[in-house]
């Protein structure tokens, strides 16, 4: 069975600095797709970034980055130049296709990042 | 798009009174989720439907709850009669298969 495990229930780090968050994920598949989504207090979740696994380059967005390590199974995320928005909790994800044709989605247990000023 | 809606944004009910959430996937997603979180228990799947059909309800906690999704724009999770362990934060959340999900902004349910 698919695992997710984020292993840092909370962090911080000081304003404009660099944060890593760790996730780790178990599968004996081989296509399947990795996300971060955020939670800030306001509790809408949001799409931060997607990985698929299929693609060997790091995935980008503005701030963010991953370090998708396949063979590892390891996808952290890493946020550049922290601002005091980004306090939320972070949620990794993983989803794959079954074989029954659905596909089924299974989120770690969050991390809970404060960005201090 | 206004992104999914869920309504109400916050529900405070007495046990035993049944309960009904709602939610309008964005146009276009053919998978619609409902999720519940906690602080216990984390961000937990219910159940989800992929193209109206419900695919997997095994996050259901118990015959209380129940899921319908009658068009590719309505869902509802329905818990009857209602308790309060069942307080929590009641996400929907819908996507077209491959891509990310887009969630609604939940519904706070407090049962008393």
């Amino acid at each position: 069975a698919q695992t997710v495990t984020q292993s840092q229930p909370e962090m911080s780090v000081q304003e404009a600095e660099t944060v890593t968050l760790s996730c780790t994920y178990d599968t004996s598949e081989n296509n399947y797709y990795l996300f971060w989504y955020k939670q800030p207090p306001s509790r809408q979740m949001i799409l931060v970034i997607r990985q698929e696994a299929y693609k060997q380059q790091n995935a980008t967005e503005n701030r963010f980055s991953v370090n998708f390590q396949k063979a590892a199974k390891s996808f952290s995320l890493k946020i550049s130049d922290s601002q005091l928005g980004d306090t939320a909790m972070y949620f990794c994800a993983f989803m794959s296709l079954t074989t029954s044709g659905t596909y089924k989605y299974i989120f770690g247990t969050g991390t809970r990042l404060k960005v201090l000023a | 798009d206004a992104g999914v809606i869920q309504s109400p944004r916050h529900e405070v009910t007495e046990m035993g009174q049944e309960v009904t959430l709602r939610c309008k996937p964005i146009s276009g997603h053919n998978s619609l989720f409902w999720y519940r979180q906690t602080m216990m228990r984390g961000l937990e799947l219910l159940i989800y439907f992929n193209n109206n059909v419900p695919i997997d309800d095994s996050g259901m906690p118990e015959d209380r709850f129940s899921a319908k999704m009658p068009n590719a724009s309505f869902s509802t999770l329905k818990i009857q009669p209602s308790e309060p362990r069942d307080s929590a934060v009641y996400f929907c959340a819908s996507t077209l298969q491959g891509s990310g999900y887009t969630f609604g902004s939940g519904t706070r349910l407090t049962v008393v």
